[in-house]
């Protein structure tokens, strides 16, 4: 199974400043047809997972645009320009390009 | 709205049995491949299984197969998960989520199993 390494896990905030999350995989994400399945979900305290980005860099309709995705092959990147007390709350990456679906560890995200 | 809801969940012993249920709506439920995934008490997340929209595709994780099995009426908008066997390591939250752009882009609220004897 593709390994999915979350860092940091645990993400001390103060509101308006950025704010980043870095996820590795342990194989390429990239598929044969050249797409990449890599997907960033917010999950706030009792609450159920929200898809914030798909495909690497996809935003969801109605998430902010302070959230974005980027990276390529095994090395990807949620960030948040300016965070809010809003996105407390632990935030998974998950790949899907390979069976089976497999999520990083989580990154805890609190307000300093 | 788009949505969809989760029933089914309860407490079960070692060995036992449930059917997980997932109606949808607000959206057109035979276009979509359903998902299960759940989550143990304080940890992350785990993908269990999927199906394809006509329902000829399923795909479970390792730590399930022959003992779970999905299925689908889209007659009634309805996604199904049979558990059996149950074991401890089982209890979790599941939650039913619409694939789009293979992952989860609809979640439920979640459906608790407790295996406890």
């Amino acid at each position: 199974d593709v390994v999915m390494t979350q860092s940091p896990l645990s993400l001390p905030v103060t509101p308006g400043q950025p704010a980043s999350i870095s996820c590795r995989s342990s194989q390429s994400l990239v598929n044969s047809d050249g797409e990449t399945f890599l997907t960033w979900f917010q999950q706030r305290p009792g609450r159920s997972p929200r898809r914030l980005i798909y495909m690497v860099s996809n935003r969801d309709s109605g998430v902010p645009e302070r959230f974005s995705g980027s990276g390529s092959g095994t090395d990807f990147t949620l960030k948040i320009s300016k965070v809010e007390a809003d996105d407390v709350g632990v935030y998974y990456c998950m790949q899907s390009t390979h069976w089976p679906r497999t999520f990083g560890q989580g990154t805890k995200v609190e307000i300093k | 709205e788009e949505q969809v809801v989760e029933s089914g969940g309860g407490l079960v012993q070692p060995g036992g049995s449930l059917r997980l249920s997932c109606k949808g709506s607000g959206f057109t439920f035979s276009d979509y491949w359903m998902s299960w995934a759940r989550q143990a008490p304080g940890k992350g997340l785990e993908w269990v299984a999927i199906i394809k929209s006509d329902g000829s595709v399923k795909m479970y994780v390792d730590s399930v197969k022959g003992r779970f099995t999905i299925s689908r009426d889209n007659a009634k908008n309805s996604v199904f998960l049979q558990v059996d066997s149950l074991r401890v390591e089982d209890t979790a939250v599941y939650y039913c989520a619409r694939d789009f752009f293979r992952s989860g882009d609809v979640w439920g609220q979640g459906t608790t199993v407790t295996v406890s004897s």
